[in-house]
């Protein structure tokens, strides 16, 4: 099956720190998106992009589906963005395989 | 976004038992799908759910451990029988809308 690989593992910034989270993944895909779940263990829809950029207030992301990799970034981080990121990929049908996932601690 | 419920959201269970979760969309939706989340770990998916046929399983996943039913498209169960420790787990259930997909509050179980 397709391999989803997120890094850094493990990531601890200052609030008001930007930071860039990496996903990589093995093949084609024709779906990816990016979630944040929250220390209470909701996941939280962020970003639909099988390609190209998008941009939500402090956040963006980029897919470049030719060189098969999305980054999430995220700018003047706050604490409220503490939690883990997710990249999630889908192949053909809708359903998803998740990546290892990317844990963010934003300090006051 | 559909608006996804599930119940119960968190059950603690006892070894040898099952347990049924419910979830209940609030719009019909083609695709719904079961994932599990073990402690500290990331998504697997477990099965798609079909309406009027049986579920597609994950590899390592197996009927008889985790039964599906879709008996419309807006209502799905998955069972979790005879429970053991290692089933511990978030159980989250998904629809897709339009490709993307969204995700219910999740059923956290404790198996004592």
């Amino acid at each position: 099956g397709i391999q989803v690989e997120q890094s850094p593992p493990d990531l601890i910034l200052q609030e008001g720190a930007n930071s860039t989270l990496r996903c990589n993944f093995s093949d084609s895909v024709n779906n990816l998106q990016w979630f944040h779940q929250n220390p209470w263990g909701q996941l939280i829809n962020l970003f639909y992009i099988p390609s190209g950029t998008k941009q939500n207030g402090r956040l963006s992301a980029t897919t470049v589906a030719t060189e098969r990799y999305s980054l999430l970034y995220i700018s003047s981080s706050q604490t409220t963005d503490s939690g883990v990121y997710f990249c999630a990929v889908a192949t053909g049908a809708n359903n998803l395989f998740f990546g290892t996932g990317t844990r963010l601690t934003v300090i006051p | 976004s559909a608006v996804i419920s599930q119940k119960p959201s968190r059950d603690i269970c006892q070894r040898g038992t099952s347990l049924t979760i419910q979830c209940q969309v609030d719009s019909q939706v083609t695709m719904m799908f079961w994932y599990r989340q073990q402690p500290g770990q990331s998504l697997t998916l477990i099965a798609t759910a079909n309406q009027g046929s049986e579920a597609t399983y994950e590899s390592g996943f197996v009927i008889d451990k985790f039964p599906i039913s879709r008996p419309n498209l807006t209502f799905s169960t998955l069972t979790v029988s005879n429970m053991s420790p290692e089933d511990s787990s978030i159980y989250l259930c998904s629809v897709g809308n339009a490709g993307e997909l969204f995700f219910g509050e999740g059923s956290r179980l404790t198996v004592l």
